[in-house]
């Protein structure tokens, strides 16, 4: 079956870095997501991985092995803003996007 | 200037009744979608839509029915609702390339009491 694997919830400290994990099992790939959902909004695009390696965009990065069916949201010089869930999702073979369930990080002054 | 608005933002109805919400965009995107998110978070696809036509149709009740009156609008219709309905439903949409961008509307959280 389709599946993505990604920590339910991270905790991390203002000004730090923090690295959210996401696995993926899915029929077919083209391409992996990343969107940010602060509580009570929309999803909102952050980045997309059709190809091995770093992709970085600002203080955010995202990095994809395909290989391994592995990806992470990488995020640093963290602000309080930055609270928010982070929902990986793969597009399988259908042009279909699979859903994590979301990783909450909560930022500590 | 609203992407992607749906309407209502709220909603709370008793079991057994029959709903709408309604979505539209403005970005000249062919593919539009509802999405339903429960407690736990998860995003799960209900519809697809491109250009009028439905092209996913996952494995939701048939008491709910998408209608598209053209490429801009797509409404959801709830029949007999139940509270496992309750939730918050997201309407998306996304430009021709299958770069799996989506827009996403504010959400309507439906509550069933």
């Amino acid at each position: 079956g389709q599946n993505i694997d990604q920590p339910t919830e991270m905790t991390a400290t203002e000004g730090a870095i923090v690295q959210i994990n996401c696995t993926y099992q899915t029929s077919g790939f083209n391409g992996l997501f990343w969107y940010q959902q602060h509580a009570g909004e929309a999803p909102t695009f952050l980045s997309y991985n059709v190809l091995d390696g770093l992709e970085e965009k600002g203080r955010f990065s995202s990095f994809l092995s395909r290989s391994k069916g592995y990806s992470y949201l990488l995020l640093k010089e963290l602000q309080m803003k930055d609270s928010a869930s982070y929902l990986c999702a793969a597009m399988d073979s259908n042009y279909q996007l699979i859903w994590g369930a979301g990783t909450k990080l909560i930022i500590k002054p | 200037d609203t992407a992607v608005s749906q309407t209502p933002k709220y909603l709370v109805t008793q079991m057994g009744n029959d709903k709408s919400i309604k979505c539209e965009q403005n970005l000249g995107h062919d593919t539009m979608y509802w999405y339903k998110q429960d407690s736990k978070k998860f995003l799960k696809i209900m519809f697809s839509y491109n250009n009028k036509e439905l092209i996913i149709n996952e494995t939701v009740p048939n008491r709910f029915s998408p209608k598209s009156p053209d490429k801009a609008h797509l409404n959801l219709h709830i029949n007999s609702l139940e509270l496992g309905d309750s939730a918050v439903y997201f309407c998306a949409s996304s430009p021709p390339a299958d770069t799996g961008e989506l827009f996403f509307g504010e959400g309507s959280r439906l509550t069933v009491l």
